[in-house]
């Protein structure tokens, strides 16, 4: 069954402290590789697509990366701003599959 | 501006009474999506629709019911709701190539008691 796994669930940085959040995947022949942004009470809201291993994007602090089981989040010295819930997902055939989130925080 | 809506945005109710929650984009996408989203377990995909005319069951389809007769149009339909549909829910569309990035609605909060 293709599953989404992200980690950690919840990660509190201070401004500027640089981390990782990550997104592990079973799906085989991968589709898509998604991450999103979610504010609280908001929809989803799209950041990156990831296609194939080595593959790497970047928006503004942002930057995604692909490896063939997992991909990385990277943000650079975030500002509260980034505070936000995000969400990767996997696409399979028609349907995209979702992880739980990481829920960022980050105090000033 | 391109937007994806829904309507009602909170919605009250009791259990067995029908409910159509609609959802209608202005982008002329073919894809169109519904989700809901519960705490710890995420956001899943109940149907999704490829074009008009054509829908297919996500991860959690039972209970729910959908129709595409417009490109713009997909309404959610709960036949006869129950509790364990409360929920928040989010209809999506994106045009059909693979990869395009799925524009979401602003959710619809269900309460059925």
């Amino acid at each position: 069954e293709d599953q989404v796994t992200q980690s950690p669930e919840a990660l509190r940085l201070q401004e500027g402290e640089s981390s990782s959040l990550n997104c592990s995947y079973t799906v085989s022949g991968l589709r898509g590789l998604f991450w999103y942004r979610q504010d609280p009470g908001k929809g989803p809201e799209f950041l990156f697509t990831l296609y194939s291993a080595g593959e790497e994007k970047e928006k503004e602090r942002l930057k995604a990366t692909l490896t063939k089981k997992e991909s990385f989040l990277h943000i650079t010295a975030p500002k509260p701003e980034d505070s936000a819930t995000y969400l990767c997902a996997e696409r399979a055939g028609g349907k995209l599959i979702f992880g739980q989130g990481t829920e960022l925080s980050v105090k000033p | 501006e391109a937007q994806v809506t829904q309507n009602p945005r909170y919605l009250i109710t009791v259990t067995g009474k029908k409910l159509t929650v609609t959802c209608s984009q202005n982008m002329n996408h073919e894809y169109m999506s519904w989700y809901r989203q519960d705490p710890g377990l995420g956001l899943r995909q109940i149907y999704y629709s490829m074009n008009v005319e054509v829908t297919d069951k996500g991860d959690v389809p039972e209970g729910y019911k959908v129709s595409r007769k417009e490109k713009r149009n997909f309404p959610l339909i709960l036949e006869s709701p129950s509790p364990n549909q409360t929920s928040l829910y989010f209809c999506a569309s994106k045009n059909g190539s693979p990869g395009n990035e799925q524009f979401f609605g602003p959710g619809t909060r269900l309460t059925v008691l």
